[in-house]
């Protein structure tokens, strides 16, 4: 089992450019979460998804889209990068949504916006 | 929602003292207590956990003890390592959100030194 695996590990975009990010999941998992870390910040919710086809706002949802057609993946989306987006994005899963089920979390993905 | 503040932000400690982070919290419905370790360029790991119907939970060197009384909960790693270097944050799930959106602390970066 891979676990969780994020794509790419790192990018620099220039701002107003577009991307997205890639976070799989091979243990089945229901739920799925894009955080990101800032120093001293902690981890933040971007978006998070209870099952295929579905998606709702977290912490800190403004400027991301996310989409998760498949079970396995989840994607985040930058449709027009800025600087404040500049961070370290952490993809997690779960096997369901009760309050004590373990989130196991991506590598990460260092994103630069210049 | 939740409000969460762990301390100290930094800890030094010679290779086989004792360490001790605190958590406090803020959402008396809490009930599920857990502490990630995230060493550098990973991401968190779940390495110890407690529920809130037990006051102190022990796995091997490391222990989590709980104070519903007075909201907080702390984490003891004894006879510390080099590789306990790492941050650590505690993380209560936001009881306020649907799924189990984990409410991050600002992390302690604990350094070990031989």
């Amino acid at each position: 089992n891979a676990g969780v695996t994020q794509t790419p590990k790192f990018r620099v975009l220039k701002t107003g450019q577009s991307m997205t990010l890639l976070c799989a999941q091979d243990m089945n998992h229901e739920y799925m979460y894009w955080y990101r870390q800032d120093p001293g910040m902690g981890l933040r919710l971007i978006h998070y998804s209870v099952g295929e086809g579905t998606t709702a706002k977290g912490e800190v949802p403004d400027g991301y889209n996310v989409s998760r057609l498949k079970k396995q993946n989840f994607l985040l989306g930058l449709e027009s990068a800025a600087p404040s987006q500049t961070s370290v994005y952490f993809c997690a899963s779960s096997y369901g949504g009760e309050s004590t089920d373990t989130q196991y979390f991506g590598p990460g993905t260092r994103l630069t916006v210049l | 929602g939740e409000n969460v503040e762990q301390h100290p932000s930094t800890l030094s400690v010679q290779e086989g003292d004792s360490a001790v982070i605190k958590c406090t919290y803020s959402d008396s419905a809490s009930n599920y207590f857990p502490w990630y370790k995230q060493e550098l360029g990973k991401g968190p790991q779940l390495i110890i956990d407690i529920r809130s119907n037990v006051g102190e939970k022990k796995d091997q060197r490391i222990a989590v003890t709980l104070n519903k009384t007075a909201k907080h909960f702390s984490l003891h790693i004894t006879e510390t390592q080099p590789e306990d270097s790492a941050v650590y944050f505690c993380a209560p799930p936001n009881g306020n959100q649907a799924g189990t959106a984990l409410i991050f602390g600002k992390g302690t970066t604990l350094s070990v030194s031989s």
